[in-house]
This record gives C-alpha cells, sequence and structure tokens, in this order.
C-alpha cells in the first residue's frame, strides 16, 4: 500500500514567487495533516482537514498562507508571496479514525528554500 | 496552553549503551502518547500509549507511560549506529485529531 506522497521533493524559489506544495494521503485515511519543521521550531502543525473540510487553521502563520482540500485524494498548501523565512521542511501526514486514531503517517516532505 | 517537553535535547552515545529519553506533558484534556524516530527523511511511528504503567516493546525499544507524574520515557538497549536519529514525542488530545509534539532528541550513536 502507497504511503503519503508528496511533490516537489525540492523547492528552490525567489523571494515573492508563489509556490505550491501537493500531497497525497493514504487511502483511506479522513485526515488530513500540514505541518512545517525548522530547526529553531521544530515540527509545528499549519493546518488538518477531516473529510476535506478544514478543522483547524490556527498554525498557518499568516495570510500569505492558504491549503485546499478539493478531495479525499489531494490537498495543496500555498505560499504567496513567498519569503526567506519561510523555508523549511514542509512536512503532510494522514490518519484514519478507525484503529490507532491517533496514529498519523508522514510523507517524505518538501524542502523549500526560498532565496 | 498545551505543552510537551523532551530530555535531553541531545544525547551521544556509544555503540552497546542503553538510553533513555524522556518527554513530559502538560496539556488540557490528553488521550494518547506518541513516540516517533526521524532519520533523514519523515516520522516514522513508533509506539502509542495510551494506559499507564503499560509496556510497549519492539526489539531493543520499549516504552511506558506515568499518566499520575504526566511522563513516558524511551528505552533503547544495546545501541547501534543505526539507532541514530531524532525521536519525537507527541500527545494526542480529546476532542481533537491533532498531536502537539515535542521538540525532539538528538540521538548520536559512535561506534
Amino acid at each position: 500500500d502507497a504511503g503519503v506522497i508528496q511533490s516537489p521533493r525540492h523547492e528552490v524559489t525567489e523571494m515573492g514567487q508563489e509556490v505550491t506544495l501537493r500531497c497525497k494521503p493514504i487511502s483511506g485515511h479522513d485526515y488530513l495533516f500540514w505541518y512545517r519543521q525548522t530547526m529553531m521550531r521544530g515540527l509545528e502543525l499549519l493546518i488538518y482537514f477531516n473529510n476535506n473540510v478544514p478543522i483547524d487553521d490556527s498554525g498557518m502563520p499568516e495570510d500569505r498562507f492558504s491549503a485546499k482540500m478539493p478531495n479525499a485524494s489531494f490537498s495543496t498548501l500555498k505560499i504567496q508571496p513567498s519569503e526567506p523565512r519561510d523555508s523549511a521542511v514542509y512536512f503532510c501526514a494522514s490518519s484514519s479514525r478507525r484503529g490507532g486514531r491517533d496514529t498519523q503517517y508522514f510523507g517524505p516532505g518538501t524542502r523549500l528554500t526560498v532565496l | 496552553e498545551d505543552k510537551v517537553v523532551q530530555s535531553p535535547l541531545s544525547l551521544v552515545v556509544h555503540e552497546g549503551d542503553t538510553v533513555t529519553l524522556n518527554c513530559s506533558y502538560e496539556v488540557t484534556n490528553f488521550r494518547s502518547l506518541l513516540w516517533y524516530k526521524q532519520e533523514k527523511k519523515a516520522p516514522t511511528f513508533l509506539f502509542m500509549l495510551t494506559s499507564s504503567g503499560i509496556e510497549k516493546k519492539s526489539g531493543r525499544l520499549s516504552s511506558i507511560l506515568d499518566k499520575k507524574e504526566l511522563f513516558s520515557i524511551l528505552n533503547i538497549t544495546a545501541t547501534q549506529t543505526g539507532d541514530s536519529a531524532i525521536y519525537l514525542c507527541a500527545v494526542g488530545l480529546q476532542g481533537a485529531q491533532k498531536l502537539v509534539f515535542g521538540q525532539g532528541t538528538r540521538l548520536t550513536i559512535n561506534p
């Protein structure tokens, strides 16, 4: 069974450009999470969805960040405009309410560098 | 504010040593505590604990939860260089599906 899939794996962009990160959760999982990880702040939850509906976006740093989940198998995290302080590894994770409901499975991450 | 604190932040030991990693928490509505291992890529799931005093074990790794004192430990015996990683502790909350993560312990095993 395929795990969580993220793309791209690496992204290098210039300040002010729009960045779109993509995620495909594990099939059958009804929760999807976006995290950001930096050396300074560790792993931070940005937003999570249940059945494609955003439940908690309190971790989204500012209006430059937006996330969507148009269907059960796809989500995007967009940063517009990007800034150097957005440089981090962005992880997507998914989980299911059935059995081990708190266990989240992480994708490989997207390493974003904003110059 | 919900908080998870891990200690030590960094640990360097020799291969064959036994290590104990600590995780304490202060949260409003505890449901579960999880341990993850992060090597160079994504965190991978190790254990989930919900009941006090019941040890979970997988090979050389074991973990236990104390809900009265609000902490958990992760033990690794006979460490190997492949155990070098960041170990993350996270707490799941009642009424919400999200996890609150600690800052992690960076474990380095020297040959």
